[in-house]
């Protein structure tokens, strides 16, 4: 079964600064891909996902991931950070139906001013 | 507008009780989730339904019943066997029950226990 590992549990990052959040998964076949971001107290809202294809994804919110064979990660990124990205963010990787998504634990984004 | 609905908001539930949390989608979507959070945990999946009259278990499914009797519709009743009831619970749709589909996912509902 596919699984997903966030190393990150907390990240605190400036206002304007890069952001990298990481995301490692186990799975035999390829993979399907997704990062979610939740609002404190509301539901999920899809980032960016990749099926296959071009391995640098480019999600809403200016937000990219890349993902690495090799080296089994979907990690997002975003240039510059906005105080309204402050939140917790999810990397999910599922298989051949929906019901198979693992997420994975969440890594909480903080925004200094 | 489209989009899923859970109420309430928050819920409480005595020892011994059955509650039952509501979730609405107007998006014409055929698969439905009931996703549980736990702080540190991310979500796991407690029961889906791929199609109107048909549901399966996922991974937490003890202690948790479900029905799907119209399309729009995905209840999720939370019994007295559910031992630990209290987290965060979210649930979503997709248009097929295909991995490549988006799930889009609802506000939540907060279960606390008195």
């Amino acid at each position: 079964a596919q699984s997903v590992t966030q190393p990150d549990i907390h990240i605190t990052v400036s206002e304007g600064a890069s952001l990298e959040l990481r995301c490692n998964y186990s799975y035999g076949a390829t993979p399907y891909l997704f990062w979610y971001v939740q609002s404190p107290g509301q539901g999920l809202q899809l980032l960016l996902k990749y099926f296959s294809g071009d391995t640098l994804v480019q999600g809403i919110k200016g937000f990219e991931a890349e993902f690495k064979r090799s080296q089994s990660s979907f990690n997002l990124r975003k240039p510059s950070v906005h105080w309204s990205d402050a939140a917790e963010y999810f990397c999910a990787v599922g298989a051949y139906n929906n019901n198979d998504m693992r997420f994975g634990a969440g890594t909480r984004l903080t925004v200094k001013p | 507008d489209g989009g899923i609905t859970q109420s309430p908001k928050y819920l409480f539930r005595k020892e011994g009780q059955n509650v039952t949390l509501s979730c609405e989608q107007n998006l014409n979507h055929d698969a439905m989730y009931w996703y549980r959070q736990d702080p540190g945990q991310g979500l796991r999946l407690i029961y889906y339904s791929q199609i109107v009259n048909d549901f399966q278990k996922g991974d937490i499914a003890e202690g948790y019943s479900v029905s799907r009797e119209k399309k729009e519709s995905f209840p999720l009743t939370v019994t007295s066997a559910q031992k630990n009831p209290t987290a965060f619970y979210l649930c979503a749709s997709s248009i097929t029950p295909g991995s490549r589909e988006t799930q889009y996912f609802g506000p939540g509902t907060r279960l606390l226990v008195l």
